[in-house]
């Protein structure tokens, strides 16, 4: 089980909002602790998609956002493409289970 | 642009020992804090190992204290990884990855495209 909880999968379909849901606790996320997000297409290594809650690295497209709020983050995108579809993962902080915590990750279909 | 080249995976045996290695290239490598990410099949992502930029601070998850050991050569950009007593639940992707800090808390910006490590008897 991970300490940060997402939904196992979420869908939309092209053109359309969705968005991923990453919920902590009071000893990471709630303590203040930047939450950070992960695409990963099924046999390549993750990439880098929001850092710092909100900020997204040079090449990630401005209709891919993220927010934080309380002990809980959200990742959202707009304008769904086909190559949307992969797994998600949120990554934060927590000095009490000794550092680098991650979300189960979400898959995300797109229909 | 930042790359990282994992080697090193391949089969041991329980109770065994496997070393990783990583070579980094396309950045200044003794400024940069890194890390081990592993990932089991079909499961998500674990963080194992931490160093510090100049090698004299590691960290360790609490699954893998005492077994593994990170180290990096400077003179050479290269990040290791010692896995001592081997289990079967250590079978993963081990990713060589780039931290960064974030205001509050690390990420990492650049990933190895991994290797595979299965323990197995």
């Amino acid at each position: 089980q991970s300490v940060l909880t997402q939904p196992p999968s979420v869908s939309g379909a092209p053109g359309q909002r969705v968005t991923i849901s990453c919920s902590g606790s009071r000893s990471n996320i709630g303590a203040g602790y930047d939450v950070h997000w992960y695409r990963q297409v099924p046999g390549t290594a993750p990439k880098l998609l929001i850092f710092g809650n909100t900020d997204r690295p040079s090449g990630v497209p401005d209709r891919i956002s993220g927010a934080k709020s309380g002990a809980s983050a959200s990742l959202a995108i707009t304008g769904l493409q086909a190559e949307d579809e992969a797994d998600y993962y949120c990554q934060s902080y927590d000095p009490s289970l000794g550092g680098v915590v991650f979300g189960g990750g979400t898959k995300l279909t797109v229909l | 642009e930042v790359q990282l080249l994992e080697s090193g995976g391949g089969l041991g045996r329980p109770g065994g020992s496997l070393r990783l290695s990583c070579a980094a290239s396309g950045l200044s490598f003794s400024n940069h804090a890194m890390s081990w990410v592993r990932q089991a099949p079909g499961k998500g992502l674990e963080w194992v190992s931490g160093i510090s930029a100049g090698g004299s601070d590691t960290y360790h998850a609490d699954s893998v204290k005492g077994r593994f050991t990170i180290s990096r050569d400077n003179s050479r950009n290269a990040l290791y990884l010692q896995m001592n007593s081997l289990r079967v639940d250590d079978t993963a992707v081990y990713y060589c990855v780039k931290r960064n800090s974030a205001m509050f808390g690390f990420y990492f910006d650049s990933w190895g495209p991994g290797t595979l490590v299965t323990v197995s008897s």
